[in-house]
């Protein structure tokens, strides 16, 4: 079945830090890919998505690539900031369809 | 205003007792969707229901009910309940359930059951 593997457990960052977190996926065909993020007491929010080779992502600061010949889609972001903390999510969305397949999460820890 | 509404937010229960879970959207979107979080496992896909017809159910057991009764509500029953259920459990809703739509999510409903 379809799967996403990601960056697990803790990220923890300084200020004006350069963020990284990897995603790869398992889909056969186009999935759609996406980036969520989600902060305490609330549900997933979209960042963004993307959903056809080399195209690019950004809301915020971030900014992901679709990749399908590493199937990935790397979340970055040049300069973190303390209100970027929250945990980050990569999912994907199979061909023609709905059902998001999600990452285990990155918990991104920002301190000034 | 808060587009998803959940209710109740938290929720305590004892195994074998039955509970509703209640999602209302305000977005007028046609499609809904119902998603768990548990210590154990990532976000996983529930339900999705559109134009208030069951679209798929991943759930292995029949103890979890999707309920609508409006375009705009998707609830979610839940019988017999075990430890294991515990979760939050998580409303979406969508424009339209195909081509991979941007999906909005609720607040949650965190679910503990003795």
């Amino acid at each position: 079945g379809d799967s996403v593997t990601q960056t697990e457990g803790q990220v923890a960052l300084s200020e004006e830090d350069f963020l990284t977190i990897h995603c790869n996926y398992s889909a056969s065909g186009y999935p759609t890919l996406f980036w969520y993020v989600q902060y305490p007491g609330e549900g997933p929010q979209l960042l963004f998505r993307a959903s056809r080779d080399k195209e690019k992502g950004s809301s915020r600061g971030f900014e992901a690539t679709y990749d399908k010949g590493t199937t990935s889609f790397h979340l970055r972001k040049a300069s973190v900031q303390e209100s970027d903390s929250a945990v980050y999510y990569c999912a994907l969305s199979p061909d023609s369809n709905y059902k998001l397949t999600f990452g285990k999460g990155t918990l991104l820890t920002v301190t000034p | 205003d808060p587009k998803i509404i959940q209710k109740p937010k938290y929720l305590v229960a004892v195994t074998g007792s039955e509970k509703i879970l209640i999602c209302e959207q305000y977005l007028g979107h046609n499609a809904m969707y119902w998603y768990r979080q548990s210590a154990k496992k990532p976000l996983e896909f529930m339900f999705s229901y559109s134009y208030q017809k069951l679209m798929d159910n991943q759930t292995a057991s029949s103890r979890f009910q999707p309920q609508s009764s409006k375009k705009n509500h998707l609830d979610l029953q839940i019988t017999a309940l075990k430890p294991d259920d515990s979760a939050t459990y998580f409303c979406a809703s969508s424009q339209e359930s195909g081509g991979a739509p941007e999906q909005y999510f609720g607040p949650g409903t965190r679910l503990t059951v003795l």
